[in-house]
This record gives structure tokens, C-alpha cells and sequence, in this order.
């Protein structure tokens, strides 16, 4: 199948740092995303990973094995609007060309405290 | 830009009626897609379109839900008869491209069947 782990829940203090871990089945892999969602609101792009190695933008990276399945997301500098889900979806070859659809894995919710 | 645009926001019906979401994609994009959220099941692709054509229903739960997409700038999701099941918080995506990095995400609609 293509499962996704991720945790379901992690909590954090302001101004630390998080690191939010993503395992995923290899075969096939074509790219993985991080997605980073608030309660009531729509899922928004955070990053995208397709070659081993780590992505920064600001205060967030991103970091992916493919060999191991394997990727994180961390979150320095904790501010208390970083509570929130943060979604890990995997993008798998399709047999039949085209596209290659997303898919997600359950989420982490994120709580910070002061 | 407008980013995707959905309709209605909110939705209540009662067990039996019929339901139908409305989507916008963003101008330009070429692949828009309908997912549902549930606390139980996450986020999960219904169905997505390539230049207005159904690619991969798979995820479709059963025969009372169907989309369709009669141009580039509009598609909707019916549900006919919709069941308390159904209730969940229906996003619409939308992104261009076979390589693109990201999906822009519609801000939802919630449904509640009663």
C-alpha cells in the first residue's frame, strides 16, 4: 500500500524547536510535500522535496532520504501561530502516466505553549 | 489572483437530499482535483480532472457522488442522495502542469448531513 506515518500529535514551547517526522513506502516515490494546516482553514504549501538533502525557507526546512523513506520538517523558532496540523503527502508514479496524484498522510497537530 | 474559489461555504441538508459543491480553479491551471477531510479518514482524493477530463475517479466512495467539469473554469461535486456520512469538509485543488510542486487549495466546504 502507500502508507504514510506521521504522529498525531506533538507539543512544543515558543521559541524552541520541532522537528515533525515522516516515513512513507519508497517504491515508486516521485516527490513529497509538506503541507501545514489551521484549524477551520484550508491545507497551504510549505515545501517540496524530490532529491535527497535538506530545503530551508526561513524559519522552516525540510529534509528527505529516499532511500530510507524517510523526511522531517522543522520548525525553528517557535511562534504560537505555528499551532497547527502539518500534513505529509507523498506523490507516487502513476502506471498510466499523467500526473502523479498526492497522497496524504493522516497529520501531526501541533500545539505551542508560551 | 483570486486563488480557488468555492461555493457554498457551509451547507446543512437533511438525509436524502441532494447536494452540490461548486468549484473555481485558479485561472490557468489545467488539473483541478476534489478531496474530502474527516476526522476519521484524513484527507483523501476523490477524483481529479486534466483539462477537464475525469483521470482517476478512484476515490469516489460509491455511486451517489459524481463530478463533472463542463469547462476550464468551472466544476462541481454532486452528491444525490446524500447520507450523515457524507459530512465532512469537501476542498477542491488546483495546480498546472505534469511537474508542478504544489496544489492551491479552495478554502472548503463544510458539509453537514443530517
Amino acid at each position: 500500500g502507500q502508507n504514510i506515518d506521521q504522529p498525531t500529535e506533538m507539543t512544543a514551547t515558543e521559541g524552541a524547536i520541532v522537528q515533525i517526522n515522516c516515513t512513507y513506502q519508497t517504491s515508486g516515490f516521485n516527490g513529497l510535500f509538506w503541507y501545514q494546516q489551521h484549524a477551520g482553514e484550508a491545507p497551504t504549501f510549505l515545501s517540496y522535496n524530490v532529491l535527497d538533502g535538506l530545503e530551508e525557507k526561513g524559519r522552516f526546512s525540510s529534509f528527505l532520504s529516499r532511500s530510507k523513506g524517510y523526511s522531517y520538517l522543522l520548525l525553528k523558532e517557535l511562534q504560537m501561530k505555528d499551532s497547527a496540523s502539518y500534513l505529509c503527502a507523498v506523490r507516487w508514479v502513476d502506471i498510466s502516466g499523467g500526473y502523479n496524484k498526492l497522497i496524504f498522510g493522516a497529520g501531526t497537530r501541533l500545539a505551542v505553549h508560551p | 489572483d483570486a486563488g480557488v474559489i468555492q461555493s457554498p461555504r457551509h451547507e446543512v441538508t437533511e438525509m436524502g437530499q441532494e447536494v452540490t459543491l461548486r468549484c473555481k480553479p485558479i485561472s490557468g491551471h489545467d488539473y483541478l482535483f476534489w478531496y474530502r477531510q474527516t476526522m476519521m479518514r484524513g484527507l483523501e482524493l476523490l477524483i481529479y480532472f486534466n483539462n477537464n477530463v475525469p483521470i482517476d475517479d478512484s476515490g469516489m466512495p460509491e455511486d451517489r457522488f459524481s463530478a463533472k467539469m463542463p469547462n476550464a473554469s468551472f466544476s462541481t461535486l454532486k452528491i444525490q442522495p446524500s447520507e450523515p456520512r457524507d459530512s465532512a469538509v469537501y476542498f477542491c485543488a488546483s495546480t498546472y502542469g505534469v511537474a508542478q510542486e504544489t496544489q492551491y487549495f479552495g478554502p472548503g466546504t463544510r458539509l453537514l448531513v443530517l
